[in-house]
């Protein structure tokens, strides 16, 4: 089954203004985590927040989790013309599943 | 900053021939991952080992790939007969928690099957 599907597909804002980026996943998690990736560049731990969790910030990132509807959202404030890349979201399994599926990912681009 | 790196950045190769991608893990870190990315698609899973075997592998992991940690430093994804559709980036990513906290991830190894 899919699992850490992102919405949109891709997303276009200027500079300056907020970004937001939606998840859906479909089975138990332990964790849910976001990772950034620049162009053709490996991918970039941003944020994990746990399944009993239900808000986390880190610098101008906040995540929210809502274990009820399986979702989670990434909002970065005041975006930078540097903040252009693709965010996927990732999921961890429960205890013993190691593995992490990523979702479609968002590609997000910020005008100056 | 350790991080992990993967050798080499891209590879072109002739399909059925053997490929070896290797990465050296950041030094602590117990837990070893090959995650591939199709150009333009998500990131998928391949195998996650630990305690030197395979913990988990994926539907895509087939008998023509294999993993191996040859001397605790490094860690090598060999694809036996490259195809086609193995064209591809692959990831190497490392870990400390058994509870898939969180990855760190190489650069990636780009490949191209002729």
């Amino acid at each position: 089954s899919q699992q850490g599907e992102e919405d949109p597909q891709a997303l276009s804002i200027q500079e300056g203004e907020n970004a937001t980026m939606n998840c859906s996943y479909k089975t138990s998690i332990n964790n849910l985590q976001w990772y950034r990736q620049n162009s053709g560049r490996g991918l970039v731990h941003l944020i994990l927040i746990r399944s009993n969790e239900r808000e986390k910030h880190s610098g101008r990132l906040r995540v929210t989790l809502d274990t009820s509807k399986k979702s989670s959202s990434l909002l970065i404030t005041a975006s930078r013309a540097a903040d252009t890349a693709s965010y996927f979201c990732a999921t961890g399994g429960i205890q013993g599943a190691q593995k992490l599926v990523f979702g479609q990912g968002t590609r997000l681009t910020i005008n100056p | 900053e350790p991080e992990v790196t993967q050798t080499p950045s891209h590879q072109v190769t002739q399909m059925g021939q053997e490929v070896i991608l290797r990465c050296v893990p950041i030094s602590n870190h117990l837990y070893f991952y090959w995650y591939r990315q199709i150009l333009g698609q998500k990131v998928e899973f391949l195998v996650s080992f630990y305690n030197n075997e395979i913990s988990e592998k994926s539907e895509i992991f087939d008998d023509q790939f294999s993993v191996e940690r040859p001397d605790g430093s490094n860690f090598t994804l060999k694809i036996r007969s490259t195809k086609l559709e193995d064209s591809a980036m692959y990831f190497c990513a490392s870990g400390t928690s058994a509870s898939t906290g969180e990855l760190f991830f190489g650069e990636g190894s780009r490949l191209t099957v002729l």
